[in-house]
């Protein structure tokens, strides 16, 4: 199965960069995603990593170290509207199937 | 194009009552899953499905769960008899096995049990 660690609740300025981590732990890891799930709406997708290092995607970067099992979405030049929860979430091979499992997610708090 | 479609969007119901939660696909996709969201347990597995077939039921908490994908566009989560605990929003998502995979998210349906 699956371990998805990431903090519960995160609190940054506008205009700053935050880091929220991820740490994982699983047998037949094929893939990472992070998603954004604004209050009372679905999750939608963000970023996805399978191969160590950063894919930056303009305001957002998702970084992957499968070694250490670990990764992290970095949220730049923050904007009240990134106020949501991120979730990270990884994907598993299993007999040569895809099990897609979540963490609890992080909710991220923009002040002024 | 349409996304995926989930119905109701919001149940309310008595204990004991029988619920039945359906999803539509997105279209040439091979994967359906089902997952349950509270605010204590974040978002939780129930069941998926590769091709129609299910694939790994293990999350299903109770027997009173039970899914079907009876065709590539149609499936169904239904809980009976349902109890309060079982008050959560339920997504559907569906996703093709390509270069990524990323999941597309039904809008989900608020259930809540009295």
């Amino acid at each position: 199965g699956q371990n998805i660690d990431q903090p519960t609740e995160m609190t940054a300025t506008e205009g700053a960069i935050v880091q929220i981590n991820c740490t994982y732990q699983t047998s037949g890891f094929n893939g990472l995603f992070w998603y954004q799930q604004h209050a009372g709406e679905a999750p939608t997708f963000l970023s996805y990593n399978v191969l160590d290092g950063l894919e930056e995607k303009g305001r957002f970067s998702s970084f992957l170290s499968r070694s250490k099992g670990y990764s992290y979405l970095l949220l730049k030049e923050l904007q009240m509207k990134d106020s949501a929860s991120y979730l990270c979430a990884v994907r598993d091979r299993w007999r040569g199937y895809q099990k897609v499992t979540f963490g609890i997610g992080t909710k991220l708090q923009v002040i002024p | 194009d349409a996304g995926v479609i989930q119905s109701p969007r919001h149940e309310v119901t008595e204990m004991g009552q029988e619920v039945t939660l359906r999803c539509k696909p997105i279209s040439g996709h091979d994967y359906l899953f089902w997952y349950r969201q509270t605010m204590m347990r974040g978002l939780e597995l129930l069941i998926y499905f590769n091709n129609n077939v299910p694939i790994d039921d293990s999350g299903m908490p109770e027997d009173r769960f039970s899914a079907k994908m009876p065709n590539a566009s149609f499936s169904t989560l239904k809980i009976q008899p349902s109890e309060p605990r079982d008050s959560a929003v339920y997504f559907c998502a569906s996703s093709f096995q390509g270069r990524t995979g990323e999941l597309f998210f039904g809008e989900g349906s608020r259930l809540t049990v009295l």
